[in-house]
């Protein structure tokens, strides 16, 4: 079964930094991707992480432990234009297994 | 811009009725999705192709059909649809030969469909 688990909602400070955290038990792992989605629209690809450790981004970083089955995506600088949901996928062959996404509110 | 458009874009039927929601690409990508996307569940596959007339089912497959002729549309149709159904659909491509890689799948629009 797939099992991907990451937090309902995150508050945080413009100019802060955020860090959203994914956790996963699934059958298959390929690779794991971040995607933002502004409400109303569709996900817009953010990040992939096929080996362990940290890939940047300008802003955005996303890390990733196979051994642990854990991936965060860490934000800086936050802009209000950062609130929006953030989804952590898992890739196993060409299928994409979603949490349930993680709706992060920016305050000034 | 990935090249993937929806049609209709909102759309109210009544229970019962039959609903074909289309995805267009441009870009010749192998791999088409439909995912559907509610709150408290996130976005769960219905059903997936990965080249014409070769379809697969995913999580949420029941009471949903698929059909690719072409290569460029991917045809979601609900055959009498219910309430349940009422949902935000969306169509996702992947399968480039460049870029963030093959696996990385770009989403479309998105449809909201309400069925009373």
């Amino acid at each position: 079964g797939q099992n991907i688990d990451q937090p309902t909602e995150m508050t945080a400070t413009e100019g802060a930094i955020v860090q959203i955290n994914c956790t996963y038990q699934t059958s298959g792992f390929n690779g794991l991707f971040w995607y933002q989605q502004h409400a109303g629209e569709a996900p817009t690809f953010l990040s992939y992480n096929v080996l362990d450790g940290l890939e940047e981004k300008g802003r955005f970083s996303s890390f990733l432990s196979r051994s642990k089955g854990y991936s965060y995506l860490l934000l800086k600088e936050l802009q209000m234009k950062d609130s929006a949901s953030y989804l952590c996928a898992v890739n196993a062959g060409n299928m994409l297994t979603f949490g349930g996404g993680t709706r992060l509110m920016v305050k000034p | 811009d990935a090249g993937i458009t929806q049609s209709p874009r909102h759309k109210v039927t009544e229970t019962g009725t039959p609903v074909t929601l289309r995805c267009h690409q441009t870009e010749n990508h192998r791999y088409m999705y439909w995912y559907r996307q509610d709150p408290g569940h996130g976005l769960r596959l219905i059903h997936y192709s990965y080249g014409v007339k070769d379809t697969d089912k995913g999580e949420v497959s029941d009471g949903y059909s698929v059909s690719r002729s072409k290569t460029e549309d991917f045809l979601l149709t609900l055959e009498s649809a219910t309430s349940s159904q009422t949902s935000v659909y969306f169509c996702a491509i992947s399968g480039r030969t460049s870029g963030e890689g093959t696996d990385t799948q770009y989403f479309g629009p998105g449809t909201r469909l309400t069925v009373l």
